[in-house]
């Protein structure tokens, strides 16, 4: 089954810049969406189609890709981003779905 | 705005079927594809499959097939999400979804206990 792999955690020191990777054999191909979910919250969308910013999103949040990884970027990140980041996009068919298996970002 | 309005929490004892429902407000509910997500606690996001609002097509994961079934009323703009044969690691928040908007339900928490 297709499958998305995230580093399990990230540490930055506030103001610093993070970098979470999601890879993925289909990605090339497929769009990659990002999800930050904090606790006892349902997720919100961050990043969509790769690197499209949702509205209501703080800049600092962006997107690429790069053959099959895609990477989101917190530029300048602040104490309110520590969470949890999930990616999430389709096989090649666009069937079948799946999410990485989530990037715990620490704020230092 | 776009809201998605999931049904209560459910409690249910093992071997038994639960359907969640989700209300659609603000956009045009036969136009996109509704997805189901869940998570377990303290574990991570796990796509469950997709329904076509339009056409009544789905997809599950591999995982769910043969107890999963999701369908759709559109006359109320609802959709469902029934699992069958429940066990207790079904226990888990359950949310419907438009992946690419990024709406997402409130979260319907179901326990499986006997």
């Amino acid at each position: 089954s297709y499958e998305l792999t995230q580093p399990p955690s990230v540490s930055v020191s506030l103001g610093q810049m993070a970098r979470i990777t999601c890879s993925g054999e289909a990605l090339p191909k497929k769009y990659a969406y990002w999800y930050q979910q904090k606790p006892g919250q349902a997720p919100v969308l961050v990043i969509s189609k790769d690197s499209e910013r949702p509205s209501g999103i703080p800049e600092r949040f962006s997107g690429s890709s790069s053959g099959t990884i895609v990477t989101l970027t917190i530029s300048g990140v602040q104490a309110e981003d520590e969470a949890d980041y999930y990616c999430l996009s389709a096989d090649s068919s666009t069937t079948y779905w799946v999410f990485g298996g989530g990037t715990k970002l620490t704020v230092l | 705005q776009v809201q998605l309005v999931q049904s209560g929490a459910e409690v249910k004892k093992p071997g038994a079927s639960v359907k969640v429902s989700c209300k659609a407000s603000g956009y045009n509910v036969t136009v996109n594809y509704m997805h189901w997500v869940r998570q377990a606690p303290g574990q991570g996001l796990e796509w469950m499959g997709w329904i076509n609002t339009n056409s009544g097509g789905t997809s599950y994961a591999q995982k769910f097939q043969g107890r999963v079934t999701m369908t759709r009323d559109t006359s109320i703009s609802t959709t469902y999400m029934e699992l069958s044969r429940l066990r207790s690691d079904d226990t888990a928040v359950y949310y419907c979804a438009r992946v690419g908007p990024g709406d997402w339900g409130q979260g319907t928490l179901v326990t499986v206990s006997s």
